[in-house]
């Protein structure tokens, strides 16, 4: 699977939109970009997925570029609980041994 | 339903013992998975199994052994325990090999 590139650390306040952005520019045409988050002391929990069309749903906002060498992660009203490392992976679904995670962006929301 | 069940929490181990990391799932899912996260790290992928019967070996198999006689249950057990091993251990599992559901994680110390 193609690698992402994220930022180590990101900063944000409660209650404003927060944006994650993963770099993929040897993305394949078969790779879906997905987005996992991991809450601390837990295990990573599925957040959003998209192929090339910009996708929604209760959680987050998943923006891919129009190239799809990049998306970004957009949590439209961050709390205090969505304090967690992101990870954004690529995977085409060819291999039974599923998904690769990096180190994430450690996301710091400040009350 | 519970999900993904993994026993126990924590665990202290004294160098060259052995134990099994137990994971249960009720949701019917061919894939399972087992991960390692070291500190400030990635999760890696240990052993991944696409049925009962089959297992494979991920990245960082050495040290290691899994079995999958049930849909259900996919035990990873350590042999001779070395501090090397010493992590927060994950299992998952999926409908297909994208979207996970994780276990809360067995945080292990070998000392």
């Amino acid at each position: 699977d193609a690698k992402t590139t994220q930022p180590n650390s990101m900063e944000s306040n409660e209650e404003e939109p927060v944006h994650l952005p993963c770099n993929h520019s040897t993305i394949s045409g078969t790779d879906y970009i997905h987005w996992y988050r991991q809450l601390p002391s837990q295990g990573p929990e599925y957040v959003i997925h998209g192929l090339t069309s910009n996708v929604n749903n209760r959680m987050a906002s998943l923006a891919i570029a129009e190239d799809r060498k990049s998306s970004t992660l957009i949590l439209h009203r961050a709390t205090l609980r969505d304090a967690a490392v992101y990870y954004c992976i690529l995977y085409s679904g060819g291999g039974a041994d599923g998904l690769t995670f990096g180190k994430g962006t450690h996301l710091i929301i400040q009350p | 339903n519970a999900g993904v069940t993994q026993t126990p929490k924590f665990r202290i181990l004294k160098i060259g013992q052995s134990m099994t990391l137990q994971c249960a799932q009720d949701m019917n899912h061919n894939y399972m998975y087992w991960y390692r996260q070291d500190p400030g790290m990635g999760l890696k992928l240990i052993y991944y199994s696409v049925g009962a019967g089959i297992t494979d070996k991920g990245e960082v198999p050495n040290g290691y052994n899994v079995s999958r006689s049930t849909t259900e249950d996919f035990p990873l057990r350590l042999e001779l325990a070395a501090p090397s091993q010493t992590s927060v251990y994950f299992c998952a599992s999926s409908y297909n090999p994208r979207g996970y559901t994780f276990g809360s994680g067995t945080r292990l110390t070998v000392v």
